[in-house]
């Protein structure tokens, strides 16, 4: 089945780190990268991890992305209350020879 | 540095053509490994692919929608052209483009081009109501 799954909300306090979590398939995370992008409400996506774990520059190395089989991972520490905002990951997906969008985490900084 | 603006109507009715323009700077189309693509929002929703094409005029689109869309590029002008036909209000979103940047990999294949979304426009509002 070709979709990327998300949970809908995350949270966390100031400083502390919290994972978002990404589940695909065999036929887009399972063979090929992954990314993330953050979106601040009324604002356009901005790419935070390419290539499953690279960070563009400008990107704080607070933010760090992994992979392992069909599912991959963004990790966010020393949470900070600029980083509330969705989160999606995206694939390629080879079944649909097109992009898949998770359907996204709303990150709450407590 | 590379800009993209969408452009466009904001009210369409339905049945009618959506035509939208995505104007770029900082890069160009004829400049192999680079492309363009298409991607939506409805309100309060998540993002959606619908379209994308690159430097070489290959195109893909979404499968659920690939009989209305249309993706189209004017090198010259720096312009990208996006046409949904038959517009529904459940095509209402936020339509966004995005620049395409590729980065080459080798595995058991070979040489693998992979491309991805690194930097999009502010996107338009189109909203469909009679």
């Amino acid at each position: 089945q070709s979709v990327l799954t998300q949970s809908p909300s995350a949270s966390g306090t100031p400083g502390q780190r919290v994972t978002i979590s990404c589940s695909g398939s065999s036929s887009n995370i399972g063979d090929n990268f992954i990314y993330w992008y953050q979106q601040v409400p009324g604002m356009a996506p901005k790419l935070l991890i390419y290539r499953d774990n690279q960070r563009p520059s400008g990107v704080p190395d607070r933010f760090s992305g992994s992979k392992s089989g069909t599912s991959a991972s963004l990790a966010i520490g020393g949470l900070r209350s600029e980083d509330e905002a969705d989160y999606y990951c995206a694939a390629w997906d080879n079944s649909l020879s097109g992009w898949l969008f998770g359907g996204g985490t709303k990150l709450t900084v407590l | 540095q590379i800009t993209l603006k969408e452009s466009g109507p904001t009210l369409v009715k339905p049945t009618q053509t959506l035509m939208l323009t995505c104007t770029f700077s900082g890069f160009s189309l004829s400049t192999p490994g680079v492309g363009v693509g298409w991607i939506r929002q409805p309100p309060g929703k998540a993002l959606e692919w619908l379209a994308l094409i690159y430097w070489d005029d290959v195109r893909r689109y979404r499968q659920s929608l690939k009989s209305r869309l249309t993706i189209t590029k004017d090198t010259s002008r720096n312009q990208v052209v996006l046409t949904l036909t038959n517009m529904d209000p459940v095509d209402t979103a936020t339509y966004s483009c995005a620049h395409l940047n590729s980065f080459t990999h080798y595995d058991a294949i070979g040489r693998i081009d992979s491309y991805y979304f690194d930097q999009w426009g502010q996107g338009t509002l189109v909203t469909v109501s009679s």
